[in-house]
């Protein structure tokens, strides 16, 4: 049981590059998420998956585009990279869409926006 | 706005000593206050999830409580390897997490 699992590990680009960060959890949950994390803020919901086929945009989801055409996989693509998209991303996963089942995050992707 | 602030934002203690991190949230409708410990480079690792005012949980050397405006993790004689970043966040509604920024604690042998 990998749990979730994250690729690349570090990243860098040129602004104006597109990219897709892969995502994929072993544990058949429901729930997938994207996340962003920078100094001095908080985790920040990008986007969010309540199941197969269905996804739905979180606080910052400019720039950003995901699909969820199995319940394992959720990859996040980066349409044309920009400086300010340089952060850490987490993938996370819960078993349940709704109430409060706990999340559990990937290793991360490190990604650098040159 | 729904806000969760974590203090204090660095705490540094001696092996053995105790303290406590701090949580307070203004999140209306609460549906769970987590608690994820994250260590340099890596995700953020589930500890607890509390659901209503006077609830408890326990981990070792850590203890997690909640009232209704804020949520402490308290740590018991910390080891070393109790070093890390801890975050809390709020769950409000159908799901809308807010995460703080977390308490970067350091425990000296």
């Amino acid at each position: 049981n990998a749990g979730v699992t994250q690729t690349p590990k570090f990243q860098v680009l040129k602004t104006g590059q597109s990219m897709t960060l892969q995502c994929a959890q072993d544990m058949n949950h429901e729930y997938m998420s994207w996340y962003r994390q920078d100094p001095g803020m908080g985790l920040r919901l990008i986007h969010y998956s309540v199941g197969a086929g269905i996804t739905d945009q979180g606080e910052v989801p400019n720039g950003y585009n995901v699909s969820r055409s199995t319940t394992e996989d959720f990859p996040l693509r980066l349409l044309s990279a920009a400086p300010s998209q340089t952060s850490v991303y987490f993938c996370a996963s819960s078993y349940s869409a709704t109430g409060g089942y706990e999340q559990y995050f990937g290793p991360g992707t490190r990604l650098t926006v040159t | 706005e729904d806000q969760v602030t974590q203090s204090p934002e660095a705490l540094r203690l001696q092996e053995g000593e105790s303290s406590s991190l701090n949580c307070s949230y203004t999140v209306s409708g609460l549906r769970g206050l987590f608690w994820y410990r994250q260590d340099p480079g890596k995700g953020p690792e589930f500890l607890f999830t509390l659901y209503s005012a006077g609830e408890e949980k326990e981990k070792e050397r850590l203890k997690a409580t909640l009232t209704k405006k804020e949520s402490f993790l308290h740590i018991t004689a910390p080891k070393p390897e109790d070093s890390a970043t801890y975050l809390c966040a709020a769950r409000e509604g159908f799901q809308k997490l807010v995460f703080g920024t977390g308490t970067r604690l350091l425990v000296s042998p």
